[in-house]
């Protein structure tokens, strides 16, 4: 069945570093694919989305890109804040119905 | 604009209590979704609706049942609750496939 890997956590980065967080799935057709992000406490936002192969996505500086020819979908950011410490999570959309398929999230910390 | 609204957001219930979670949305989407969310396993879906009139499982609905009373709620009840169903329970809407869901704040249940 369809399915989100992603990288184990935690994530622990300072202040201006790189960071990227590895997203690969499992899915028949051509699923849409999206990173949410988890501020301590709070519910679970939209980060960023694609909906077809090389598509990029892209907000408050993060960035992934749909790769079909290898099933990834991995999210990046080139200075992190300590604002980004949260959990990010990587769903997928199935082709067939409407529900997300998420990924078991990864912790980030950024510390300054 | 509310968005989507859970209720309550926090709860302790004894071993064989049960109770509903509430949850509305108002941005007239299709469907809704029951996830529960726990430490190393992500976003586990319980029950979704695709629609108005329609329920169905997913990967962990032992011991919960669903009712979707009209297009804008729908509530998750246990009906003899466990320890194993101590959790966080988010809900959420999409207006259908491909679709970016949006999440309520959780309902943070502790079972003793």
């Amino acid at each position: 069945g369809d399915s989100v890997t992603q990288m184990e956590g935690p994530v622990t980065l300072s202040e201006e570093a790189f960071l990227t967080i590895n997203c690969t799935y499992t899915a028949t057709g051509y699923p849409s694919l999206f990173w949410y992000v988890q501020y301590p406490g709070e519910g679970l936002q939209l980060l960023l989305k694609a909906t077809k192969a090389d598509d990029k996505g892209s907000n408050k500086g993060f960035e992934a890109t749909y790769r079909k020819e290898t099933t990834s979908f991995h999210l990046e950011k080139g200075s992190v804040q300590v604002s980004d410490s949260a959990v990010y999570f990587c769903a997928l959309s199935r082709v067939r119905g409407t529900a997300l398929i998420f990924g078991k999230g990864t912790t980030l910390s950024v510390s300054s | 604009n509310a968005g989507v609204t859970q209720t309550p957001k926090f709860q302790v219930l004894k071993t064989g209590q049960s109770m509903t979670l509430q949850c509305a949305q108002d941005m007239n989407h299709n469907s809704m979704y029951w996830y529960r969310q726990d430490p190393g396993m992500g976003l586990r879906l319980i029950y979704y609706s695709a629609s108005e009139g329609t329920t169905d499982k997913g990967e962990v609905p032992n011991g919960y049942n669903v009712s979707r009373l009209n297009k804008r709620e729908f509530s998750l009840r246990l009906e003899s609750a466990a320890p194993s169903q101590t959790s966080v329970y988010f809900c959420a809407s999409n207006g259908g496939p491909n679709t970016e869901a949006f999440f309520g704040q959780g309902t943070r249940l502790t079972v003793v």
